[in-house]
């Protein structure tokens, strides 16, 4: 069974603050992670996607992935109000295959 | 990225009946992807859609239920049959693009009394 586990939270920050969100897979074959964003009756938005061990940096995001211990975590650095929303992180098996979702954080950036 | 559409964006229908939602994508993609999202949860895999060939279900979901049509590389379809309100969800569309990534259409939210 491919599961992908995130704490459902809410997780509360400040604004300005450093949001940690974290997921851990249980198919050592997974190839990508993806991290999503998803506003209250919208579709998934691409946040970052990495496919390598170690960290991947992106204007206020960073993705971090440990292949070894089958975790990756997204962090968002200067959280502001408008961060707030559920994140999904998503793993898949190389290419176009399709994706497998955890649950989703919500997070909550309080001014 | 390419832009990718949806329609209708939402519905409400009688218990019984089928909608047919439409997914087009602005440039040609060979994997196209449907997702149920029921309320308060993640996303589901439904089928993978490649053109020209029949859609692959994945388990709990079956081709009576769910017909999807791929006639081309920009266009697929999502036929939820003979409906009731557990089928209530949030329908996404996605597609593949290199680097090997996906990106979502706006979503399709069905509700069904």
């Amino acid at each position: 069974q491919k599961e992908v586990e995130q704490n459902s939270g809410p997780l509360s920050v400040p604004e300005g603050a450093i949001a940690s969100l974290n997921c851990t897979y249980s198919d050592r074959g997974s190839q990508s992670f993806f991290w999503y964003r998803q506003y209250s009756g919208k579709s998934p938005e691409l946040i970052m996607f990495i496919y390598s061990n170690g960290d991947k940096e992106d204007g206020r995001f960073t993705a971090q992935l440990n292949k070894a211990s089958q975790y990756v975590s997204l962090l968002i650095r200067d959280s502001q109000p408008s961060d707030s929303a559920t994140y999904l992180c998503a793993v898949n098996w190389g290419g176009n295959t399709p994706l497998v979702f955890g649950k989703g954080t919500r997070l909550s950036v309080i001014a | 990225s390419a832009v990718i559409s949806q329609k209708p964006s939402r519905d409400i229908c009688q218990r019984g009946t089928s909608l047919t939602i439409q997914c087009q994508v602005d440039s040609q993609v060979t994997m196209m992807f449907w997702y149920r999202q029921q309320p308060g949860q993640s996303l589901t895999l439904i089928a993978t859609a490649n053109q020209g060939s029949e859609a692959t279900y994945e388990s709990g979901f079956v081709i009576d239920k769910f017909p999807i049509s791929r006639p081309n590389l920009t266009f697929s379809t999502l036929t939820v049959s003979n409906m009731s309100p557990e089928d209530s969800s949030i329908y996404l569309c996605s597609f593949g693009l290199q680097p090997p990534t996906q990106y979502f259409g706006p979503g399709t939210r069905l509700t069904v009394l």
